[in-house]
């Protein structure tokens, strides 16, 4: 248990469909984190958001939009998604002045049919 | 630009065998630190170990051993006697600065380690 906490676990959605997912940690850390783990590729970095603000998008879609409402929280809404959307999200968090210290939730496991 | 390989996809093993998983990187940073960490299942990350760059001691722990070799950029991770419980998918990861100059981790592709009983 890392303390780091994310919900829903598992999600099925369609097309059309809005939905998001959330990210919460009690760990006193600054920064959170949104990654993608696609099927046989490398965990991709999606956002970083250190105080609330964001500092860094590596280039995602816009159908995915984050949103971080305090440094505990941090949440990742989903519209119009495609089936190659299909993976595992993953929420990390960091304490300040060691963002390579990362700890992970348990993910939630995304299914775009 | 940061990169790392684990060649290896999958291994299988027969349980109290030893298996090492290989890590090789690339970076131009001359401080960044190394990770290996283990994805069950359950699919949450757990973190094994953190390895700063001027720390080139190999580190035990239990069953598990590491080996940093700065001179090839390898940080390859041993289990010794494995079991059952150690099926999993292990990463290796690497630090690296974003565009924004943020502190973030760049990782493999994984290792799937099947152990067998």
């Amino acid at each position: 248990e890392t303390g780091v906490t994310q919900t829903p676990r598992h999600l099925v959605m369609g097309m059309t469909n809005k939905k998001s997912l959330k990210c919460e940690q009690h760990l006193g850390h600054n920064a959170m984190y949104w990654y993608k783990q696609s099927a046989k590729k490398p965990l991709e970095l999606m956002f970083v958001y250190n105080f609330k603000e964001q500092t860094e998008n590596n280039s995602v879609p816009s159908r995915f939009s984050p949103e971080c409402p305090n440094s505990s929280h941090l949440f990742l809404h989903l519209h119009t998604l495609q089936p190659e959307d299909s993976a595992l999200y993953l929420c990390a968090s960091s304490p300040p002045g060691r963002s390579y210290e990362q700890y992970f939730g348990p993910g939630t496991r995304l299914t775009v049919t | 630009a940061q990169k790392v390989t684990q060649a290896q996809t999958e291994i299988s093993v027969v349980e109290k065998e030893d298996v090492t998983l290989d890590c090789v990187y690339e970076t131009r940073d001359t401080t960044y630190y190394l990770f290996w960490y283990k994805q069950p299942p359950s699919g949450e990350l757990v973190f094994l170990i953190r390895r700063n760059s001027f720390d080139e001691q190999n580190e035990i722990s239990g069953r598990y051993s590491w080996n940093f070799q700065k001179s090839t950029s390898s940080f390859n991770f041993t289990i010794t006697a494995s079991q059952v419980v150690d099926s999993a998918v292990y990463f290796c990861a690497l630090t690296g600065l974003t565009n924004s100059g943020y502190s973030t981790l760049t990782f493999g592709k994984g290792t799937m380690l099947l152990v067998s009983p």
